[in-house]
């Protein structure tokens, strides 16, 4: 059974543009949600989304979207980067809409550093 | 809102010597607790999860952690630590509402030898 997969697991932008991530959850997984971590910050949530449709976002600016498409991937989009963007953003599928006790099973994360 | 505190930073513990790792929660009802460990450059492996029942849970990789109500505890704990336990490790807490888990900062574990 395939994991949950980040792509890319790099990546290098300059401070003002925009970013892409994408994340592919566990086969049969609809909920999918996004964590930044930061030394300084820690794991800090990001939004979740479940059939397409966004259930939880967390305290983050604008700037920072996401979506779900039918087969439960998912992209977040980081507009107008900035320096203080740079983190692992980490994906986490579950089984069920944010239902704690399945869980969330981890990508490897991306890494993004802006410069 | 629920929290997590993780109050050690860094731990280091000599190989085979037993491991505690403390975690204290802040959350009106019983919650649903979570300890994940990462590996550098790596995403969260979940270890072992409690949602009611026997307090005391097993995980995988030899680690069990027990909940302490009275304490808002959920320590994490090892009888003998091997090298290949170093890494990070997080404790988290989820209400049951459809809400997201919240993680505490982590605790960095080094084991020498």
């Amino acid at each position: 059974k395939a994991g949950v997969t980040q792509t890319p697991r790099y990546l290098i932008k300059t401070r003002g543009q925009q970013v892409t991530l994408s994340c592919s959850p566990i086969s049969g997984h609809r909920s999918v949600s996004w964590y930044q971590q930061t030394p300084g910050q820690g794991l800090q949530f990001l939004f979740e989304y479940f059939s397409e449709t966004q259930r939880n976002k967390g305290n983050f600016p604008g700037r920072f979207s996401g979506r779900q498409f039918s087969n439960s991937r998912s992209e977040m989009n980081v507009s107008t980067l900035e320096l203080g963007d740079s983190a692992l953003y980490l994906c986490a599928s579950s089984l069920a809409q944010a239902v704690p006790n399945y869980g969330y099973t981890f990508g490897s994360g991306t890494r993004l550093t802006v410069v | 809102a629920q929290s997590v505190t993780q109050p050690d930073i860094h731990i280091t513990v000599s190989e085979g010597a037993s491991l505690e790792l403390r975690c204290n929660y802040s959350y009106g009802a019983t919650p649903y607790l979570f300890w994940y460990v990462q590996s550098p450059g790596q995403g969260l492996q979940l270890l072992l999860k409690y949602f009611s029942g026997d307090t005391l849970v097993q995980g995988i990789k030899g680690f069990e952690a027990e909940f302490k109500r009275s304490q808002s505890s959920f320590n994490l704990r090892k009888p003998s630590v091997h090298w290949s336990d170093a890494a990070e490790y997080f404790c988290a807490v989820g209400a049951q509402a459809g809400t997201a888990l919240i993680f505490g900062k982590g605790t960095t574990l080094s084991v020498s030898s």
